[in-house]
């Protein structure tokens, strides 16, 4: 079974700093990622995904992801935190369905707090 | 864009009352998804739908049913509301198949709580 553990349940920077969340993932074949973002009382929304072509990938508002197979690894990253990043981030892996389509799981969430 | 509504953003129902939640697309989407979200556990899956009529199970459906009579609407069903329902219950959706990636587009949620 597809999984992903998110390896912080709280991470706390300051305003200009790097942010790093951390991912792991347990799949069994080639697994499509990805990584979505919730602010306080919004819904979910897509950050970026990864679905086998460049390891990095590029997604809105600044950030980035790298998958590393070797290390079974898709972290989140940004060179700068903003104020308005604080929110709820959430990897997600795919899987495909015997009776066909798909899911997506959800890791527990890592709650990013910025400080000026 | 895609659109994802859901019927109400907060609702409280007392226990034993029968709870619907309404969710629906606009982008003819083939596959359809209801979560709950609580603190500290994600989101987990309790039902899901490929198509008109058609549903499974997720991970967690005990207490819930669903019905999809039409393909832009998935209504999530608590037959006899109880106090561990309280929660956040976001509907998604998503194009069909296999090989596409998978994407979902949520709705804004409903914070349902049960007294």
């Amino acid at each position: 079974a597809q999984s992903v553990t998110q390896l912080d349940s709280h991470v706390s920077v300051s305003e200009g700093t790097p942010v790093l969340l951390r991912c792991n993932y347990s799949s069994s074949y080639s697994p499509s990622l990805f990584w979505y973002v919730q602010h306080p009382n919004k819904g979910l929304q897509l950050l970026l995904k990864y679905t086998s072509a460049a390891t990095l990938v590029k997604g809105i508002n600044g950030f980035e992801a790298e998958f590393k197979k070797s290390e079974t690894s898709f972290h989140l990253t940004k060179p700068s935190a903003h104020m308005s990043d604080a929110a709820e981030y959430f990897c997600v892996v795919k899987s495909i369905l015997t009776g066909g389509g798909n899911k997506l799981t959800f890791g527990t969430g890592t709650q990013l707090k910025v400080e000026l | 864009d895609v659109k994802v509504t859901q019927s109400s953003r907060y609702l409280v129902k007392r226990t034993g009352e029968k709870v619907f939640l309404e969710c629906v697309q606009d982008m003819d989407h083939e596959n359809m998804f209801w979560y709950r979200q609580d603190p500290g556990l994600g989101l987990r899956l309790i039902y899901f739908s490929y198509d008109v009529k058609m549903k499974e199970k997720g991970d967690i459906p005990e207490g819930y049913s669903v019905s999809r009579e039409k393909k832009e609407r998935f209504s999530l069903i608590l037959e006899s509301a109880s106090t561990n329902q309280t929660s956040m219950y976001l509907c998604a959706s998503s194009l069909g198949g296999t090989s596409g990636s998978g994407e979902q587009y949520f709705g804004p949620g409903t914070r349902l709580t049960v007294t």
